[in-house]
């Protein structure tokens, strides 16, 4: 399957925890990598495979799968974590694609 | 510092082609997965080709026949090569740099550049 399912919007606290999550069949082969999208930027690299932030991301942004599905985690969400968040992974199909999942708008109110 | 620069997008009109540069520092394209990924307005982000450092190619179903994908590794840029052009190709074109060269982890992106399809 070639399809990645995300929540259209999510919503958190300031300083509180909030899970993203990410379903689809090609989860169950290949680890998936999360991007933080602000208005008018280019998509960045939060937290990829089993458990890595790339250099520069705060520790507060985490990631776990499990079967099907993927989640990032922030703990103590800020003001500058609201963005769009899109999942993405390898196709487990043997197609050597790519998938992204629809993105999660994340509001920090 | 490695950097990725795409330029190359413009208006153009239905069924015509357009090609598409990104030009890399810090690291040789023809080391890497490299791959193009596009954004409509107002729309999520939508995987559309990747070449391996091997030089193999896939695409998405959506541009396959249509797009190609290359680099020079003199100059060390890559190109995604769009033919007929169709007004649901208009998009932010990004180019990223797989950091791990297997799983298309993007981990360098460009700052993309805007492609409209319209006559």
């Amino acid at each position: 399957s070639s399809e990645l399912t995300q929540d259209p919007s999510v919503s958190v606290a300031l300083g509180q925890t909030v899970r993203i999550t990410c379903q689809g069949d090609s989860l169950r082969n290949y680890y998936t990598g999360w991007y933080q999208q602000k208005p008018g930027q280019a998509p960045l690299l939060v937290f990829y495979g089993v458990n890595n932030r790339p250099s520069g991301i705060p520790d507060r942004f985490s990631g776990s799968s499990s079967g099907d599905t993927a989640s990032l985690t922030i703990t103590g969400a800020q003001a500058e974590d609201e963005a769009d968040y899109y999942c993405s992974s390898r196709d487990n199909s043997g197609s050597h694609r790519g998938v992204f999942g629809g993105g999660t708008k994340l509001s920090v109110l | 510092e490695v950097q990725l620069v795409e330029s190359g997008g413009g208006l153009v009109q239905p069924g015509k082609s357009l090609r598409l540069s990104c030009a890399a520092s810090g690291f040789p394209v023809s080391s890497s997965y490299m791959s193009w990924v596009r954004q409509a307005p107002g729309k999520g982000l939508e995987w559309v080709s990747v070449l391996y450092s091997e030089g193999n190619a896939y695409y998405a179903d959506s541009v396959t026949g249509r797009f190609s994908i290359s680099r020079d590794n003199s100059k060390n840029i890559l190109y995604l090569q769009m033919n007929n052009l169709k007004s649901e190709d208009t998009a932010v074109y990004f180019c990223a740099r797989d950091l791990t060269d297997y799983y298309y982890y993007l981990g360098v992106w460009g700052a993309g550049t805007p492609v409209t399809v319209s006559s």
